[in-house]
């Protein structure tokens, strides 16, 4: 089966800066990657995805890069705020539609002020 | 619209009883999901529906049972419940995938289960 791997874990970037977090995945036929965006004590909720047939998908401050040659998939946060700070999950669906998502273990994002 | 919603948000079971978790969407979505997360280990999916009275397993299977009798809503079954599956369970919901578009996952707001 489908296995996504998460980096870093945890990360802390002064407010203003960029966050970079990384996801690697093992399925070469998964074809859809979404980011979910939790805030303690709440639900997941979808911020971003990319389906591989784009390379790079834009929204606002938020970006995804996709490289299907080498299977690994970004989120980048520029100009960050103090309501950044949540976990984030990439995730990866190795059939066309999206019935089965595999799960990044998440990154703990701390704006500093 | 309330969206996703799971009864009960929070549940303290001992080794052994058994209990049902419920969820109820009513955006009309065709395809409901199971997922538990745990601290380090991200959300993984138990088992999910594509349709009323179909379901199919997913990542973690073992030791639970669902049911989609109705659209709107799934089931979650422990028979007997294990200090194992102490966890928060998420429900969520979408659409099927059309030709163009993926349909995101809508989540619900979760069941904190403790099993002692």
């Amino acid at each position: 089966g489908e296995n996504v791997e998460q980096h870093p874990s945890t990360l802390s970037v002064q407010e203003g800066d960029s966050a970079v977090i990384k996801c690697t995945y093992s399925d070469s036929a998964s074809n859809y990657f979404p980011w979910y965006k939790q805030e303690l004590g709440k639900r997941p909720q979808l911020i971003i995805d990319i389906r591989s047939n784009v390379g790079e998908k834009k929204d606002q401050r938020i970006a995804v890069t996709l490289n299907k040659t080498a299977k690994h998939f970004s989120l980048h946060i520029t100009e960050t705020q103090p309501e950044d700070s949540a976990v984030y999950f990439c995730a990866a669906s190795g059939n066309f539609g999206n019935e089965k998502l595999t799960f990044g273990t998440g990154t703990r994002l701390t704006i500093i002020p | 619209n309330a969206g996703v919603t799971q009864t009960p948000k929070f549940r303290v079971l001992k080794t052994g009883q058994s209990m049902t978790l419920l969820c109820a969407q009513d955006m009309n979505h065709e395809y409901m999901y199971w997922y538990r997360q745990d601290p380090g280990m991200g959300l993984r999916l138990i088992h999910y529906s594509v349709g009323e009275g179909t379901t199919a397993k997913g990542e973690v299977p073992d030791g639970y049972n669902v049911s989609r009798l109705k659209k709107q809503n799934f089931l979650l079954g422990l028979e007997s419940a294990a200090p194992s599956q102490t966890s928060v369970y998420f429900c969520a919901s979408s659409e099927p995938p059309g030709l163009v578009r993926i349909y995101e996952q809508y989540f619900g707001p979760g069941t904190r289960l403790t099993v002692t």
